[in-house]
């Protein structure tokens, strides 16, 4: 089964908008991640939060961890319209050893220009 | 340094034709995996590799084989296609240890008529 829940499953919002999607998870883990998929490619690496850790930014990227709720939102600042994708979360499960990367079913964010 | 490479990229297999995916990663890395992407869903895990010469299974094993015999190669395989496995295939690397960055290819896509 499926790790991760991410909510919207799809958002569309104007250029210039901030874009908030969330995650939510089963178990306790290591870390989790964010990923970024356009239409008809491979998944690109945006940002990993650690179990310890609560928030981290990166450029207009801003991800929060709540592990007592098991949640995370990843939250993307003055959108542009090459920020249009699909956003997935993954998390590493605790304890494990092999980095299985376990996906949740994704956030189509449309940025109309 | 080509990263994560994926062949073929497309394919179409009758019922019951066989076939085999080749994944070839060119950064040493010790863990491979295999996942599928079907619409509306986030990736699964099929198999994967903590190196070379070893394979273990993921989420949805059932239908597929895979082999590990060079580091840098990971071969999925398909005994008896079915419609059921028409998908989006994709590959992945990570040296290895938590927290470190998955590295995906840029897909597979098989129809099964």
């Amino acid at each position: 089964s499926q790790q991760g829940e991410e909510d919207p499953q799809a958002l569309s919002i104007q250029e210039g908008e901030n874009a908030t999607m969330n995650c939510s998870y089963k178990t306790s883990i290591n870390n989790l991640q964010w990923y970024r998929q356009n239409s008809g490619r491979g998944l690109v690496h945006l940002i990993l939060i650690r179990s310890n850790e609560r928030e981290k930014h990166s450029g207009r990227l801003r991800v929060t961890l709540d592990t007592s709720k098991k949640s995370s939102s990843l939250l993307i600042t003055a959108s542009r319209a090459a920020d249009t994708a699909s956003y997935f979360c993954a998390t590493d499960e605790e304890g494990g050893a092999t980095n299985k990367l376990i996906f949740g079913t994704g956030t189509l964010l449309a940025v109309q220009p | 340094n080509a990263g994560v490479t994926q062949t073929p990229k497309f394919r179409v297999l009758k019922t019951g034709q066989s076939m085999t995916l080749l994944c070839a990663q060119d950064m040493n890395h010790e863990y491979m995996y295999w996942y599928r992407q079907d619409p509306g869903m986030g990736l699964r895990l099929i198999h994967y590799s903590v190196g070379e010469g070893t394979t273990a299974k993921g989420e949805v094993p059932d239908g597929y084989n895979v082999s590990r015999l060079k580091k840098q190669n990971f071969l999925l395989g398909l005994e008896s296609a079915a419609p059921s496995q028409t998908s989006v295939y994709f590959c992945a690397s990570i040296v290895g240890g938590p927290g470190n960055t998955i590295y995906f290819g840029e897909g597979s896509w098989l129809t099964v008529v």
